[in-house]
C-alpha cells in the first residue's frame, strides 16, 4: 500500500524558517518523481514544487521561487521542503504528492499544517 | 500559466440527481486532466485521469469526456458520500494548475 507521511508542520513567525518531511513507503520511492502541493485555509489547491525521481529536474512556482527548495534522499524514502523568509500567504496544509507513470498526481499525503503569524 | 476554469463553483443537489460539472483550460492540453475529490479535512483522491480514464477502485457512477480546452465530469445517481468539493487539474506542462473547485452540497 502506497502511504506518503508529511510532518514538520507548526506556528512560525513571518521571515522564518520551516523543513517539511515526507516520508514514502509501499513503492520504489527512488523511481517517481514528486511533488509538494498546499491549501490555504478554505482555499483551492496551489501546486508548489516538482522534483524528478533522480533530482536532476526541479520546478517552483513563482509565488515560492527564491525562498523554498525542494529536496529528496532516495536511500531514505523522503522528500523534504526547505521553506525561508516564509510570509502569512504561506500559510496552508502543504501536502507531498507522487507523480504517477502517467505523470498525474495519483497519491497524496494526509497533509502537514503551516500557519506563519506572529 | 494555463488557467483552468471551472463551472460552477457551487452546485446544490438532491440524492439521486445526476450531475455535470465543466472545466476549461485556457489553452489545448490535449487529454492530460485528472479530476479530483477532495472531503473536509481529507486529502484530494483522484477519480479520473486523462480526462476519461477512471482511476482504479473509483465506481463507474463518475465519468469525464472532453479533449483540447473543454472537460465535463459527470456523476450519476449522486449518494450522500459524493457531496464533496471536485477539482480538475491540467498535466500538460508545468507549473501544474487547478481550477478553482466545485462544491456539491445536498439540496
Amino acid at each position: 500500500e502506497v502511504q506518503l507521511v508529511e510532518s514538520g508542520g507548526g506556528l512560525v513567525q513571518p521571515g522564518g524558517s520551516l523543513r517539511l518531511s515526507c516520508v514514502a513507503s509501499g513503492f520504489t520511492f527512488s523511481s517517481y518523481s514528486m511533488n509538494w502541493v498546499r491549501q490555504a485555509p478554505g482555499k483551492g489547491l496551489e501546486w508548489v514544487s516538482y522534483i524528478s525521481s533522480s533530482s536532476s529536474t526541479i520546478y517552483y512556482a513563482d509565488s515560492v521561487k527564491g525562498r523554498f527548495t525542494i529536496s529528496r534522499d532516495n536511500v531514505k524514502n523522503s522528500l523534504y521542503l526547505q521553506m525561508n523568509s516564509l510570509r502569512a500567504e504561506d500559510t496552508a496544509v502543504y501536502y507531498c504528492v507522487r507523480d504517477g507513470w502517467l505523470e498525474y498526481f495519483d497519491y497524496w499525503g494526509q497533509g502537514t499544517l503551516v500557519t506563519v503569524s506572529s | 500559466d494555463i488557467q483552468m476554469t471551472q463551472s460552477p463553483s457551487s452546485l446544490s443537489a438532491s440524492v439521486g440527481d445526476r450531475v455535470t460539472i465543466t472545466c476549461r483550460a485556457s489553452q489545448g492540453i490535449s487529454n492530460y486532466l485528472v479530476w479530483f475529490q477532495q472531503k473536509p479535512g481529507k486529502a484530494p483522491k483522484s477519480l479520473i485521469y486523462a480526462a476519461s480514464s477512471l482511476q482504479s477502485g473509483v465506481p463507474s457512477k463518475f465519468s469525464g469526456s472532453g479533449s483540447g480546452t473543454e472537460f465535463t465530469l459527470t456523476i450519476s445517481s449522486l449518494q450522500p458520500e459524493d457531496f464533496a468539493t471536485y477539482y480538475c487539474q491540467q498535466y500538460n506542462t508545468y507549473p501544474r494548475t487547478f481550477g478553482q473547485g466545485t462544491k456539491l452540497e445536498i439540496k
